[in-house]
């Protein structure tokens, strides 16, 4: 089975500033795509960023964006310019035909 | 704007009780999940469907049943509530695989079993 790891169960960060969430993934696979989704607190889980893997070009979705290391099966989230919205749950997620594998979640803290 | 619906936001159960959360998305989706959701542990799947009557299972069944006789509705059934599945559960569909197929999620729901 694939795993997912998020080895940062809890990150903090002051508002402007920029903050990296780390994902690692483990898959024999070499079609797969990878997701970060963001849930904030009692709210619905929405996506933040997709990334195929045969893209090498890294994703950005405005402030959001993706440091995709294939050969080292890594896939971190950077956020500019953070936001209090920015506060939430943020899951590290892979996908490899009809199946999704989660990570543990990091809890991002904004501080004002 | 996609929508996946659960039933419920909150419920409370006695142990012993028969459980239904269902699940319902707009958008012609093929694939539907169940999830449960408990801090530390992140999303763990229960079952899932590929298509109506289609049912695979997840890495925790146990305990639990699903029903899927529409393509856009995806029921999960706890046929005897326990206290240990006390969590949030989160429904999700996406479309098969291809292209940019992420899942999209439901509010989700709070069980609580006392």
């Amino acid at each position: 089975a694939q795993t997912v790891t998020q080895s940062q169960p809890e990150m903090s960060v002051q508002e402007a500033e920029t903050v990296t969430l780390s994902c690692t993934y483990d898959t024999s696979e070499s079609d797969y795509y990878l997701f970060w989704y963001k849930q904030p607190p009692s709210r619905q889980m929405i996506l933040v960023i997709r990334q195929e893997a045969y893209k090498q070009q890294n994703a950005t979705e405005n402030r959001f964006s993706v440091n995709f290391q294939k050969a080292a099966k890594s896939f971190s989230l950077k956020i500019s310019d953070s936001q209090l919205g920015d506060a939430a749950m943020y899951f590290c997620a892979y996908r490899r035909r009809n199946q999704f594998y989660f990570g543990t979640g990091t809890s991002l803290t904004v501080i004002p | 704007d996609v929508k996946v619906t659960q039933s419920s936001r909150y419920l409370v159960k006695r142990t012993g009780e028969k459980v239904f959360l269902e699940c319902v998305q707009d958008m012609d989706h093929e694939n539907m999940f169940w999830y449960r959701q408990d801090p530390g542990l992140g999303l763990r799947l229960i079952y899932f469907s590929y298509d109506v009557k289609m049912k695979e299972k997840g890495d925790i069944p146990e305990g639990y049943s699903v029903s899927r006789e529409k393509k856009e509705r995806f029921s999960l059934i706890l046929e005897s509530a326990s206290t240990n599945q006390t969590s949030m559960y989160l429904c999700a569909s996406s479309p098969p695989w291809g292209g940019y197929r992420e899942q999209f999620f439901g509010p989700g729901t709070r069980l609580t079993v006392l």
